[in-house]
């Protein structure tokens, strides 16, 4: 059962590069979403996507882009990479809501990024 | 989304029972509660969730007290696997078309030792 697959598992960045952090799942899920989480802190949304073309901003979503070309992938980009970056990036995947209660979220090993 | 509460870490002995508590006094009629845990370096796990009644499944059970203010994840018979750090999450109900936001705290660290 592969889930959420997100890679690379490790990055180093200068100041100012940019880079792709790709997520896939495999279980068909319509919501699809991009955590980070510093150390010692409970995960922040960055952004959040309910199908394919459609996506929106969470809490933290300053310095990042997504798209949402298919149901399967999520990547997000950091365009001018800044030390405040430096941090767990989790992508995770839910199916859609149904009848009134939540379904819970799936997620992936995580990124660590490092930004130098 | 109401805001929870939840000590700092906890021990517990490998074979005991582990209860972990969590209090949401603010919440709302239509809020469920969530657990997650993550375990070092990994994404975080979906164990459980509940609305009033209290929950089991394999992993773990939920109860939730009559007023709803406060909860309780029990892990029956913790072994060393379960040493992670536990959040308690109250989330509103979303109908069709919605998505599931999640807000995690700083949750509970439990270390379970032999």
């Amino acid at each position: 059962n592969a889930g959420v697959t997100q890679t690379p598992k490790f990055r180093i960045l200068k100041i100012g590069q940019s880079m792709t952090l790709q997520c896939a799942q495999d279980m068909n899920h319509n919501y699809m979403y991009w955590y980070r989480q510093d150390p010692g802190m409970g995960l922040k949304l960055i952004y959040y996507s309910v199908g394919a073309g459609i996506t929106d901003k969470g809490e933290v979503p300053n310095g990042y882009n997504v798209s949402r070309s298919t149901t399967e992938d999520f990547p997000l980009r950091l365009e001018l990479a800044a030390p405040s970056q430096t941090s767990v990036y989790f992508c995770a995947s839910s199916p859609t809501t149904t009848g009134g209660r939540n379904q819970p979220q799936h997620f992936g090993d995580g990124t660590r990024l490092s930004i130098l | 989304d109401a805001k929870t509460t939840q000590p700092t870490s906890m021990d517990c002995a490998e074979g005991r029972a582990a209860n972990l508590p969590c209090n949401h006094s603010t919440i709302s009629g239509n809020e469920y509660v969530y657990w997650y845990r993550q375990i070092h370096s990994q994404g975080p796990q979906y164990i459980i969730h509940g609305l009033k009644n209290n929950e089991t499944n394999e992993m773990a059970s939920l109860i939730i007290t009559e007023d709803r203010k406060s909860s309780t994840l029990i892990l029956p018979h913790a072994t060393l696997r379960d040493t992670a750090v536990y959040y308690c999450i109250v989330r509103v109900v979303l109908f069709s078309g919605g998505y599931n936001k999640l807000i995690f705290g700083a949750g509970t660290r439990l270390a379970v030792h032999p």
